[in-house]
């Protein structure tokens, strides 16, 4: 079946823009992460929702950043006014319950210019 | 708060050697134990996990077993391919309290020449 997609791949915006980031998790999964990974480091955990609730919100670096997945499927990260240390390799990933096997996307590479 | 740490790398091996790469963590609670492995130009895909203490996990001809008195989650591999190049994570998941979310390791390089 289809895995976890991400979209867009590659997104390059200026200082101080806005910006969607989504990740179509795998059908029927309840649970959905997100996590930032940058250059030569592991993902660093942002958001984790349990259906359509954020279950556990405490990774997310400050309130320019912020997720919705308001039908308990499709998630979006937004960034607000990015900077360029916001420059990374976003993942998502969804499993089947909350303790269960993450599968993790592709990613989607943020670079803010 | 969870932490893990794994060997710096990167690590260059001959096809056939023995692979370890090690992986201690700190936590609290009970958690699962996890390695990932990200082949070149591919995402993060679950390797092996464990989810108790004297727990082995095993895939693809790798294992690592969870020790709890050392904190440790070692990643071995009797003869590692040059298919096996890729970078490798540790990583933590404190379902008990934490909803599952996972802390990682910052990876380790592992290269195999033929």
């Amino acid at each position: 079946g289809a895995g976890v997609s991400q979209t867009p791949s590659n997104k390059v915006t200026e200082k101080g823009k806005y910006v969607e980031l989504r990740c179509d998790p795998i059908s029927g999964h309840t649970a959905l992460y997100w996590y930032r990974q940058s250059l030569g480091q592991g993902p660093e955990f942002l958001i984790y929702f349990q259906g359509t609730g954020a279950a556990d919100d405490s990774g997310l670096p400050n309130d320019r950043f912020f997720a919705v997945r308001p039908e308990g499927s499709v998630s979006t990260l937004k960034i607000q006014r990015t900077e360029r240390g916001d420059s990374a390799v976003y993942l998502c990933a969804s499993s089947p319950s909350r303790q269960g096997e993450q599968y993790f996307g592709p990613g989607t590479r943020l670079t803010v210019t | 708060g969870n932490s893990v740490t794994q060997m710096e790398g990167p690590v260059t091996l001959s096809e056939e050697a023995f692979l370890t790469i090690n992986c201690t963590y700190t936590a609290t609670g009970y958690p699962s134990l996890f390695w990932y492995v990200q082949y070149p130009g591919e995402g993060l895909q679950l390797l092996l996990k464990a989810t108790k203490a004297d727990d082995k996990g095993s895939n693809k001809g790798f294992e690592a077993t969870y020790r709890k008195e050392t904190t440790s989650f070692h990643l071995e591999k009797g003869s590692v391919q040059v298919s096996d190049s890729a970078v490798y994570f540790c990583a933590l998941s404190d379902g008990n309290t934490n909803a599952g979310k996972s802390t990682f390791g910052d990876g380790t390089t592992l290269t195999v020449k033929p």
